[in-house]
């Protein structure tokens, strides 16, 4: 069975400040994909990021970058000088071939930046 | 790209009717459909799964006579909530994917209130 959990529900920054989201996955398949989704208050998942188990790299676009490491199975997510705009919640999600690739999602992290 | 529309965005809708939701991929084909219901602060849960041209399937504990889906073409899936009730108010969320890489893209979502 898949799981993700983000730890932190709630995350309140100042704009300008840093913000790090954690994501922890659980899975026996050798083969996944992790992915990051932003839900404004509009309602709308907005694909940000999709990851297999094969590429380690970081990566970076713009004011947003992810650290994956299958070492501690973690798939976190760092919104650098946040912005009021980023304010939304933020989901982690895990699919693998063996369920279909249907998506597994955390329970999602509120980030609130205040100006 | 990767456009999915949804319709309608919101509804109101007395207690035994029945209500139909669109979702429709505008600029990919889309092999695969999900249907998602999302609770109040709460993360996304999936419904069912739906295959172009074969009947879909439902996750454990949703009633498929309720939940009525039909995914008629590769750009369009539909669900019925059948003689819906006040219980069946909440946030309805498709999404679609093409075939390949399974990312999936996300409709923009319907409010149900039932009175």
């Amino acid at each position: 069975a898949q799981k993700v959990t983000q730890a932190q529900t709630e995350i309140s920054v100042v704009e300008k400040e840093d913000v790090t989201l954690d994501c922890v996955y659980e899975t026996r398949d050798t083969t996944y994909y992790l992915f990051w989704y932003k839900q404004p208050p509009s309602g709308e998942l907005v694909f940000l990021i999709r990851r297999n188990s094969f590429d380690e790299q970081n990566e970076i676009s713009g004011r947003y970058s992810w650290n994956f490491q299958k070492s501690t199975s973690s798939f976190n997510f760092t919104i650098t000088a946040s912005q009021v705009v980023d304010s939304a919640v933020y989901f982690c999600a895990l699919s693998v071939g063996s369920n279909d690739y249907k998506l597994s999602f955390g329970a999602g992290t509120t980030v609130t930046v205040r100006a | 790209g990767a456009v999915v529309s949804q319709h309608p965005s919101r509804v109101i809708c007395k207690s035994g009717t029945s209500v139909k939701i669109e979702c429709r991929s505008l600029d990919f084909q889309a092999t695969t459909m999900f249907w998602y219901r999302q609770f109040p602060k709460q993360s996304l849960m999936l419904m069912a799964t739906s295959n172009e041209g074969s009947k879909a399937t439902y996750e454990q504990g949703v009633e498929k006579d309720k939940f009525l889906i039909n995914h008629a073409s590769l750009t369009l899936s539909t669900l019925t909530v059948t003689s819906a009730h006040p219980e069946d108010s909440s946030f309805y969320i498709c999404s679609a994917r093409a075939g390949g890489p399974p990312t999936q893209y996300f409709g923009p979502g319907t409010r149900l209130l039932v009175l």
